[in-house]
């Protein structure tokens, strides 16, 4: 149980599109899913929180508008990066959390691969 | 700030040692710590959690010591095999972040050798 799906799994882009990334609970409904971003060799750094039918809080530092947030189900929430560019290149993973004898528990992604040429 | 970090970037251990790889948090009011494994290219795994109000909690092969007095926290992994070679994240919820935010420490790749 527990698991949650990200596609895709890797994806090459030309510098100014955009891409989005989907992140799916596929055995459970998720009362809050997060973004990370993971560059090489460094941590897990949160991007936005986001909530089924509510607008995203983004952490300090991350332009909303340049990472868009929908959160369309109990199932399904989206990042969407806007205008890439080669910056943006990262590994962005998706968790999903779970109430588990009263704490959420986060369970995560396989994580989605950005490369921006 | 907030920071959770680590003493050791890197570990190094024979297959069949027990490894220890330690954590460093510094918000003293944060109530729930995890132990996280990621292996290459994939997302992070949960292995154990711990609430504030223990000070030691066993899992299979895995056992967490939380120690609240000098803000420190562990991971215990008895019998290191192989497949345990991966990047170990340790990640607090301070219970003033909302959503159970989870804030990572800077990770530990442990390296088991035959």
């Amino acid at each position: 149980g527990a698991v949650v799906s990200q596609h895709p799994s890797w994806v090459i882009c030309k510098s100014g599109t955009s891409v989005k990334i989907e992140c799916r609970s596929l055995d459970f409904q998720a009362t809050t899913m997060f973004w990370y971003r993971q560059f090489p060799k460094q941590s897990l750094m949160l991007m936005a929180t986001s909530n089924e039918g509510s607008k995203a809080t983004y952490e300090q530092g991350v332009e909303k508008d340049k990472f868009l947030i929908n959160h369309a189900s109990l199932t399904l929430s989206t990042l969407t990066v806007t205008s890439a560019h080669p910056e943006d290149s990262s590994f962005y993973i998706c968790s999903a959390s779970v109430p588990t004898s009263g704490q959420e528990t986060q369970y995560f992604g396989p994580g989605t691969r950005l490369l921006v040429l | 700030g907030e920071s959770v970090g680590l003493h050791l970037p890197t570990l190094s251990v024979q297959e069949g040692d027990n490894s220890i790889i330690n954590c460093a948090y510094s918000n003293s009011a944060s109530d729930y710590f995890i132990w996280y494994k990621q292996e290459s290219g994939k997302g992070p795994q949960f292995i154990i959690d711990i609430r504030s109000n223990m000070d030691k909690r066993q899992g299979q092969r895995v056992t967490v010591l939380l120690n609240k007095t000098v803000k420190h926290l562990s991971l215990q992994i008895a019998a290191t095999q192989p497949g345990d070679s991966a990047v170990y994240f340790c990640a607090e919820t301070p219970i003033s972040g909302g959503y159970n935010k989870l804030i990572f420490g800077a990770g530990t790749r442990l390296a088991v050798h035959p």
